[in-house]
């Protein structure tokens, strides 16, 4: 079936650090993958997708790369800061999949930034 | 540009007490619409979806229900609620094509039964 695996949280950085959060996935054919991020108290927001191999999602500082040799879409940033604290949500889609167009999501990434 | 409404933002209920929630998408049509709950302020689980108006999917068997009497209207339901029905309700929506179209998300409704 179609998964999505983060890494687990919590990721606790000082700010100016470099990020990574990992997440890989399972899915036949090509899916389309996409990292959103929800802030405390507040519903979740795209962050950037890509939706085929080779492919770099970039927003805000953010980027992820399709890689499809090793099924992964991991977040990277540069240098942090601590308006970025949130929990990080990747997620896929597939042309195939069911009724509906529904995402799978991954369980999520939380991400405290210190000053 | 496409705005969705969710409210309330928090809700306080005794167990055993209805629920309803509403969820209205503006500035699009005929989109696809989802319930989801989030609980620990972690993982998310899709509890409904609609393709269209009076067409609903669920999930998860559970003590909710969800209708969608008007096109970007989508709403959640219990005739009674549990203890266990605590979380953080999100509604979303997408464009149905292209397939890959991305989920925006309301600012969801903390519910608390007490």
């Amino acid at each position: 079936g179609n998964s999505v695996t983060q890494m687990e949280g919590p990721v606790t950085l000082s700010e100016e650090a470099f990020l990574t959060i990992n997440c890989t996935y399972t899915a036949t054919g090509y899916p389309s993958l996409f990292w959103y991020v929800q802030y405390p108290g507040e519903g979740l927001q795209l962050l950037l997708k890509a939706t085929k191999a080779d492919d770099k999602g970039s927003n805000k500082g953010f980027e992820a790369t399709y890689r499809k040799e090793t099924t992964s879409f991991h977040l990277e940033k540069g240098s942090v800061q601590v308006s970025d604290s949130a929990v990080y949500f990747c997620a896929l889609t597939r042309k195939e999949m069911e009724y509906g167009n529904k995402l799978v999501f991954g369980a999520g990434t939380i991400l405290r930034v210190k000053s | 540009s496409q705005t969705i409404h969710q409210w309330p933002a928090t809700l306080v209920q005794p167990v055993g007490s209805p629920l309803s929630l509403e969820c209205t998408v503006e500035g699009t049509s005929n989109p696809n619409l989802y319930w989801y709950r989030q609980a620990a302020g972690r993982g998310l689980q899709l509890l409904f979806y609609s393709v269209g108006i009076g067409q609903i999917s669920s999930e998860v068997p559970q003590n909710l229900s969800a209708s969608r009497p008007q096109d970007r209207q989508f709403i959640l339901s219990s005739k009674k609620l549990l203890l266990s029905d605590s979380g953080f309700y999100l509604c979303a929506w997408r464009d149905r094509d292209p397939y890959n179209s991305p989920l925006h998300f309301g600012n969801g409704t903390r519910l608390t039964v007490t």
